[in-house]
């Protein structure tokens, strides 16, 4: 069974500056996907950013960057110049490639707490 | 709709109480599924459907909790006989068929509380 790791429970980043979360995950398959959640207070989940495994060239969105090792099954997510909207819950979760059965869901880690400081 | 609609947003019950927590996905949303969130944790899977059909349930942590998605639109998580630990946020969310790129969107949850 897959497993999403986040290891920092919470972080804290000056206003502007930049900010890595760490995430790494556990699978015996080769194709699937990867992706950042973002939850901030009102507790809504969105879409930060999205990684096919296929590919090597890390997903960028704006400010949100990947840094995609597929052989160290590491997916970390640095967001440039912090601004107070980025405070929020972060979560990483993987998706496998296969169709149907219980491959269709998302595996989501216990999450990263990130502060951001004016 | 235009996002994923969850009702009711807010459910304080007395334990033992029966609750039925609904979804309205995406239209042309094939896929369906339920997550629990617990204060401070991510969310954990429940259960999905492809259509009407439901094809993993293997999260529902016990036979208390079911769901039905009859027509293949609406789904209904139903809770019987409840706990205070049912106690959480259950979100919904939809996606076109299947798994691989297709981006899960969330609706805002249905917040239980169990007294």
């Amino acid at each position: 069974a897959q497993t999403v790791t986040q290891s920092q429970p919470e972080m804290s980043v000056q206003e502007a500056e930049t900010v890595t979360l760490s995430c790494t995950y556990d699978t015996s398959e080769s194709d699937y996907y990867l992706f950042w959640y973002k939850q901030p207070p009102s507790r809504q989940m969105i879409l930060v950013i999205r990684q096919e495994a296929y590919k090597q060239q890390n997903a960028t969105e704006n400010r949100f960057s990947v840094n995609f090792q597929k052989a160290a099954k590491s997916f970390s997510l640095k967001i440039s110049d912090s601004q107070l909207g980025d405070a929020a819950m972060y979560f990483c979760a993987y998706r496998s490639q296969n169709y149907g059965g219980s491959q269709g869901n998302l595996i989501f880690g216990k999450g990263t707490k990130l502060s951001v400081k004016p | 709709g235009a996002g994923v609609s969850q009702s009711p947003r807010y459910k304080v019950t007395k334990r033992g109480q029966d609750v039925a927590l609904r979804c309205d996905p995406i239209s042309g949303h094939v896929s369906l599924y339920w997550y629990r969130q617990a204060l401070g944790q991510g969310p954990e899977f429940l259960t999905y459907f492809n259509y009407e059909a439901q094809q993993d349930k293997s999260g529902l942590p016990n036979d208390r909790f079911s769901a039905e998605r009859p027509e293949g639109s609406i789904s209904t998580l139903t809770i019987q006989r409840t706990e205070q630990r049912d106690s959480a946020m259950y979100r919904c969310a939809s996606s076109l068929f299947g798994a691989g790129a297709n981006v899960l969107t969330f609706g805002a949850g249905s917040r239980l509380t169990v007294l």
